[in-house]
């Protein structure tokens, strides 16, 4: 079954650590991206990325970084620069553009202490 | 920038009864709009959407029309069920900024009881 894999589901982690969260699809879509979910804020935008080797910051790029060195892969490091880390954080794809369907995946939370 | 405005949640209902989830939009141009659905621990998947002004999205019984008028893309069900319980995301595409990525609302969790 084709599809988006976000690993782990849960990840803790102390303050001043960087932390990367997996995300694969295998669904030979060009596009990517990161989201970030709060309560009562919805999902913001943190970077996306249409082509391998090509990503885009979006509204809240602060504190994060991805690499798109494979077209199956968009991996997230949360740095120590990022104030308040702790969310529950999805990754999505999209064939080409936003107007064809976003496959999202079940989403990582992370903890940080 | 552009933004999208939703109703606050919790919406309550009683199975059966008639829904309508706000949302309404500040985008520059002619935005595609979207309604997308998360179930409780799952990410989110497309409901329907529309593409330009007076286009109707349909899906699995609701229904969403695109106002320019009045830049709004309300959500409707004639009558709800328990499995309908999940929280609702209203959001554009303004292609016209050269951003090729959504822009979602706060969400609006909807509570279907039996």
């Amino acid at each position: 079954d084709g599809g988006i894999t976000q690993s782990p589901k849960y990840l803790f982690r102390k303050e001043g650590q960087n932390v990367t969260l997996s995300c694969e699809q295998n669904l030979n879509h060009d596009a990517m991206y990161w989201y970030r979910q709060d309560p009562g804020q919805g999902l913001r935008l943190i970077y996306y990325s249409q082509i391998v080797n090509d990503f885009q910051k979006g509204d809240i790029a602060e504190g994060y970084s991805v690499s798109r060195e494979k077209k199956e892969s968009f991996p997230l490091t949360v740095t120590s620069a990022q104030k308040n880390p702790t969310a529950f954080y999805l990754c999505a794809s999209s064939i080409w553009d936003p107007d064809s369907p976003l496959h999202f995946g079940n989403g990582t939370r992370l903890t940080v202490t | 920038g552009d933004s999208v405005t939703q109703m606050e949640g919790p919406v309550t209902l009683s199975e059966e009864a008639f829904l309508t989830i706000n949302c309404t939009y500040t985008a520059t141009g002619y935005p595609s709009l979207f309604w997308y659905v998360q179930y409780p621990g799952e990410g989110l998947q497309l409901l329907l959407k529309a593409t330009k002004a007076d286009d109707k999205g349909s899906n699995k019984g609701f229904e969403a029309t695109y106002r320019k008028e009045t830049t709004s893309f309300h959500l409707e069900k004639g009558s709800v069920q328990v499995s309908d319980s999940a929280v609702y995301f209203c959001a554009l595409w303004a292609r016209d900024t050269g951003r090729r990525a959504l822009t979602f609302g706060s969400g609006t969790r909807l509570q279907v009881q039996p």
